[in-house]
């Protein structure tokens, strides 16, 4: 079955640099959300798109801003980076409403991992 | 303010030798109960929803149930692969809401 992607996996960068990770979602999902999760920590929720509308908002800096696309994917594209931004970056996405009985359940992917030096 | 909370924090067992994880959880109308195992360094998989008092869902060596105040991950003769962090976390009633995670409980499962 197919599952979210995430690109890049990995990512390196300097302070105040900018980085942009994309996320295409199982096909059929239209609700797309991206967690942060800090070494030993539990997913902190940023950010959540619904049929290319901002839904909710977590605790994102507004350093990061994101969108979701016409084909569904979406991009956190994130500024001025800081040392305390490396950390495991996953997307998520969920079915449309009316299609599974289980809309609620998100799917994660891979991942992508940043490192900022 | 929505809260899960873990326990343990660390889980040693035996090869054989069956447990459960617990998750309690406080929510403003709960719209889904979520395990989820997730290896270092990798995603989130998902294991199982819950939704309702009483509800029970199994797959392989795991057995999920839900009260209303919390969850059960009970796992069976385990084996050395179910070493893993099992994440529990909460859905609030409006459609398309993020999770709330619990810290997870680590599981070590020694051969």
């Amino acid at each position: 079955a197919a599952g979210v992607i995430q690109s890049p996996r990995h990512l390196i960068k300097e302070k105040r640099e900018t980085a942009t990770l994309k996320c295409y979602p199982i096909p059929r999902h239209d609700t797309v959300y991206w967690y942060q999760q800090g070494p030993g920590q539990d997913p902190q929720f940023l950010i959540s798109f619904y049929e290319k509308m901002q839904s909710d908002k977590g605790s994102i800096p507004d350093r990061f801003s994101a969108q979701q696309f016409s084909d569904y994917h979406s991009e956190l594209n994130m500024s001025s980076l800081e040392l305390g931004d490396s950390a495991l970056y996953f997307c998520a996405s969920s079915p449309q409403t009316g299609t599974s009985g289980e809309e609620e359940t998100q799917y994660f992917g891979p991942g992508t991992r940043l490192l900022v030096l | 303010e929505d809260q899960v909370t873990q326990s343990p924090e660390a889980l040693r067992l035996q090869e054989g030798e069956s447990s459960s994880l617990n998750c309690s959880y406080t929510v403003s109308g709960l719209r889904g109960l979520f395990w989820y195992r997730q290896d270092p360094g990798k995603g989130p998989e998902f294991l199982f929803t819950l939704y309702s008092a009483g509800e029970e869902k199994e797959k392989e060596r795991l057995k999920a149930t839900l009260t209303k105040k919390e969850s059960f991950l009970h796992i069976t003769a385990p084996k050395p692969e179910d070493s893993a962090t099992y994440l529990c976390a909460v859905g609030r009633p409006s459609g398309n809401t993020p999770l709330v995670f619990g810290k997870g409980t680590r599981l070590s499962v020694i051969a």
